[in-house]
């Protein structure tokens, strides 16, 4: 079967314009999460959706940064206004969650983005 | 704050045995996760540790003591594709069962 796909894979944008980043979760997966991955960095948390339940913001670095989930399936993560330091590797994982712990996350293969 | 801690870069020569640690300091834990990414791929699952002690699987192994904040990943008969990041990471910090991320240990296996 599929795993978690992205797109793009890669992005090239002039500092402040709008970006908006795709993720398409294994289907059946409840749990969706972004992540961000700076050069020489580990992965920093963005956000979190779990069914129906109103998402974890909590990771989101600012409020240029926000996501949606439609039909509980694919997510968009959006960032307004983008900032050089916005140019990361966002990664998007799903994993089939009954709201443990153990889950094993699927992760896509991330957008690669680029903030002339 | 939650505090993961890993080497920053490993090397190791094909064929040998190499240890890469872990250690965290984080209020709440539930289990450890090792992933291994090659550059520019993404992360896929190693292991999960929830219980003290050694769990093995082929060559990898991963071990943890709960009471130590500690955690190592083990990799036997090293091959040239394992040089890849290893990135240690623990659910339960804060409370979440959002996995919490070390920034991973860098492994260049050298013939």
């Amino acid at each position: 079967g599929a795993g978690v796909s992205q797109s793009p894979s890669n992005k090239v944008t002039e500092k402040g314009k709008d970006v908006e980043l795709r993720c398409d979760p294994i289907s059946g997966h409840t749990a969706l999460y972004w992540y961000r991955q700076s050069l020489g960095q580990g992965l920093e948390f963005l956000i979190y959706f779990q069914g129906n339940s109103a998402p974890d913001k909590s990771g989101l670095p600012s409020d240029r940064f926000s996501a949606e989930r439609t039909g509980g399936s694919v997510s968009t993560l959006t960032i307004q206004r983008t900032q050089q330091e916005d140019s990361a590797v966002y990664l998007c994982a799903s994993s089939t969650t009954s709201g443990g712990a153990g889950e094993t996350q699927y992760f896509g293969p991330g957008t690669r983005l680029l903030v002339l | 704050g939650q505090n993961i801690d890993q080497p920053t870069e490993m090397t190791a020569t094909e064929g040998a045995i190499v240890q890469i640690n872990c250690t965290y300091q984080t209020s709440g834990f539930n289990g450890l996760f090792w992933y291994q990414q090659h550059a520019g791929e993404a992360p896929t699952f190693l292991s999960y540790n929830v219980l003290d002690g050694l769990e093995e699987k082929g060559r990898f192994s991963s071990f943890l003591s709960r009471s130590k904040g500690y955690s190592y990943l083990l990799l036997k008969e090293l091959q040239m594709k394992d040089s890849a990041s290893y990135l240690c990471a623990v659910t339960g910090a804060g409370g979440s069962y959002i996995p919490t991320f070390g920034r991973g240990t860098s492994l260049i296996v050298h013939p």
